[in-house]
């Protein structure tokens, strides 16, 4: 079946300028992550969505980042003035839900932002 | 809060060497642990995991136990192959309410033949 999906790909973007990057989990998942991961670095959480809301958004650095499940399936991070330090690559990940049994997480390409 | 260290690399070996990769971890509660592996040019896939203390993932060739009395995760692999040539990263899932990931840095292994 289809895995998580994200678009674009690449994303090349000035200083100040907002944008939207969107992640399709796999069918059927009730759980979604944003991670950022930074050259030669780990991936760092951002949000977790179970559903529709966001059930720990602790990890958004601060108020220009921003994401959205409105449906409970497809998500949009949302990124306003963006910022040289923004760039990253941005995964999105997706589990059937939570707890123990159901907390592999699949991962998609990821986004690659650049800000020039 | 919850915390992953993991060895640093990169680490260089032989083909049909012996592998460890440390992975020690620092969480409240019980968390689940992972390693994930990045190959080149790919998304990151879950390559084994534990959920509970004395539990042995194993997958490929690799294991990992959950050790909980030594907070670690080791990974291990008897001969490793050119193909496992990638970046290997230990990952914890806190047993709260949060659900979310903490990531190691990664490790890099490349094997030559």
């Amino acid at each position: 079946g289809a895995g998580v999906s994200q678009t674009p790909s690449n994303k090349v973007t000035e200083k100040g300028k907002y944008v939207e990057l969107r992640c399709d989990p796999i069918s059927g998942h009730t759980a979604l992550y944003w991670y950022r991961q930074s050259l030669g670095q780990g991936p760092e959480f951002l949000i977790y969505f179970q559903g529709t809301g966001a059930a720990d958004d602790s990890g958004l650095p601060n108020d220009r980042f921003f994401a959205v499940r409105p449906e409970g399936s497809v998500s949009t991070l949302k990124i306003q003035r963006t910022e040289r330090g923004d760039s990253a690559v941005y995964l999105c990940a997706s589990s059937p839900g939570p707890g123990p049994s159901y907390n592999e997480q699949f991962f998609g390409p990821g986004t690659r932002l650049t800000v020039l | 809060g919850n915390s992953v260290t993991q060895m640093e690399g990169p680490v260089t070996l032989s083909e049909e060497a012996f592998l460890t990769i440390n992975c020690t971890y620092t969480a409240t509660g019980y968390p689940s642990l992972f390693w994930y592996v990045q190959y080149p040019g790919e998304g990151l896939q879950l390559l084994l995991k534990a959920t509970k203390a004395d539990d042995k993932g194993s997958n490929k060739g690799f294991e990992a136990t959950y050790r909980k009395e030594t907070t670690s995760f080791h990974l291990e692999k008897g001969s490793v192959q050119v193909s496992d040539s990638a970046v290997y990263f230990c990952a914890l899932s806190g047993s709260t309410s949060g659900q979310n990931f903490v990531f190691g840095p990664g490790t890099r292994l490349s094997v030559l033949p």
